[in-house]
């Protein structure tokens, strides 16, 4: 039973357009919701997160937006940018559940120069 | 301040075999956790260790166990390996006073191949 979903294994981006990665979740416990970036041959590096009690939150070109109604997430990447290139991780924690992170499949984007 | 270290970066063994993996916490960081990453899906939690002792654990056997030392480095131990245990196992480490999300750091993981 899936949790966090992820339904677009990939993405291509023109460099300078607008990114959109999306994540779908089912379990209505979940208290904050993170996106991690990983390269090949390393770790998942975190990029931004937001409590379950706000709809936005942004950091630089990074804007991740929650609609709980919906059980949605949404990271925006704008401009996108060639090292942008990446598999992307949506993960949400459960409230009390210390740092455990239920993580989707990723979804790889390619921003194409 | 260095980061966490995974040891080794690639293993192959055989059905049946044990396994130890090793993991450096991140300076300042006294909880660590383990997942497993199959190809193609995300990481998988494990379980996870605060003060030399198992305070989470996710949906795996007993034959997936763990420890953490004094220093906050962490063990995985895999006995009687089966090819799905082949994945990349990351380890994660953090410092829970540091705030909930953010202070969360992996290694670039061990690839594990069972063959």
């Amino acid at each position: 039973d899936q949790q966090v979903k992820q339904n677009s294994p990939s993405l291509s981006v023109q460099e300078g357009r607008i990114s959109i990665l999306n994540c779908d979740y089912t379990n209505s416990m979940f208290d904050y919701f993170l996106w991690y970036k990983k390269y090949p041959a390393e770790g998942p590096t975190f990029l931004i997160s937001i409590s379950s009690i706000k709809d936005k939150n942004e950091d630089g070109r990074f804007t991740v937006f929650l609609n709980k109604s919906a059980k949605h997430l949404s990271l925006h990447i704008v401009p996108s940018q060639p090292g942008d290139s990446a598999v992307y991780f949506c993960a949400a924690k459960e409230m009390d559940s210390s740092y455990k992170l239920i993580f989707g499949s990723g979804t790889r984007l390619l921003v194409r120069p | 301040e260095t980061g966490v270290t995974q040891s080794p970066t690639h293993l192959i063994k055989t059905r049946g075999q044990q396994v130890t993996l090793r993991c450096s916490s991140q300076s300042g960081h006294n909880t660590v956790s383990w997942y497993q990453q199959a190809l193609g899906q995300g990481p998988q939690f494990i379980f996870q260790y605060y003060r030399e002792e198992e305070n989470g654990r996710g949906n795996f056997p007993p034959r997936f166990s763990g420890l953490q030392f004094p220093n906050y480095s962490s063990e995985l131990n895999v006995n009687a390996l089966e090819l799905d245990d082949s994945a990349l196992y990351l380890c994660a480490s953090s410092n829970p006073g540091q705030g909930p999300i953010g202070g969360y750091t992996f290694g670039s993981g061990t690839r594990l191949t069972v063959v």
